[in-house]
């Protein structure tokens, strides 16, 4: 199975902060590779697809990029409603596997 | 504006069954892959299964082969997911999610809890 390594585990930020949040593949997974945003008693919902690009509706401050195994997501000024979970998942081949989550907090 | 409302969750005791149902609207369900995932408590997002439009494909993680079974109406617009001979380590909360390349939208989810 594939492995996804995020980091860092949590990340403190304060509103404007430009916030960048790595994910590693344990193998090559070209561009197949997703962002999901998780709140609190919340379902997640879909923020990147095809490692790059960005999901309907969803704001412009966030940006993703990265192939292969080394991917990264990044919110460029960060706003009250971005402190939240934030996972990566890779969807090249199965099984799905995701990354443990960042915590986005405020600091 | 796509809807997905899981339903049969609840207590059940090791070793028992379950089966989880998603109503699904607001798009062509039939168009559509679909996949269950779960999430236990205070912990990250696992893959549970996918079936294609016609039911003919399905993929499973290893921990629920021969245990679950993810199935599909699409007369009814609805996603199944039939949970046999349950653990601990499967008390979570249970997503249905429409699938695009990946997941592009979850529903709410339905809270399973094995446990005697």
């Amino acid at each position: 199975d594939i492995q996804m390594t995020q980091s860092p585990p949590t990340l403190s930020a304060s509103v404007g902060d430009r916030v960048t949040i790595t994910c590693r593949a344990s193998q090559s997974i070209s561009i197949w590779l997703a962002w999901h945003q998780q709140k609190p008693g919340k379902a997640p919902k879909l923020l990147i697809y095809g490692a790059s690009n960005l999901e309907s509706g969803v704001p412009s401050r966030f940006s993703a990029s990265g192939s292969g195994t080394e991917f990264t997501l990044t919110i460029s000024s960060l706003q009250p409603d971005d402190f939240a979970t934030y996972y990566c998942q890779h969807y090249s081949g199965y099984p799905w596997t995701f990354g443990q989550g960042t915590k986005v907090e405020i600091k | 504006e796509v809807q997905l409302v899981e339903s049969g969750g609840g207590l059940v005791q090791p070793g028992g069954s379950l089966r989880l149902s998603c109503a699904a609207s607001g798009f062509t369900f039939p168009d559509y892959w679909m996949s269950w995932l779960r999430q236990a408590p205070g912990k990250g997002l696992e893959w549970v299964a996918n079936i294609n439009q016609d039911g003919s494909e399905k993929y499973y993680v290893d921990s629920v082969k021969g245990r679950f079974t993810i199935s599909r109406d699409n007369a009814k617009n609805s996603l199944y997911l039939q949970m046999n001979s349950l653990r601990g380590e499967d008390t979570a909360v249970y997503y249905c999610a429409k699938k695009g390349g990946t997941v592009n939208y979850w529903g709410q989810g339905t809270l399973v809890t094995v446990s005697s």
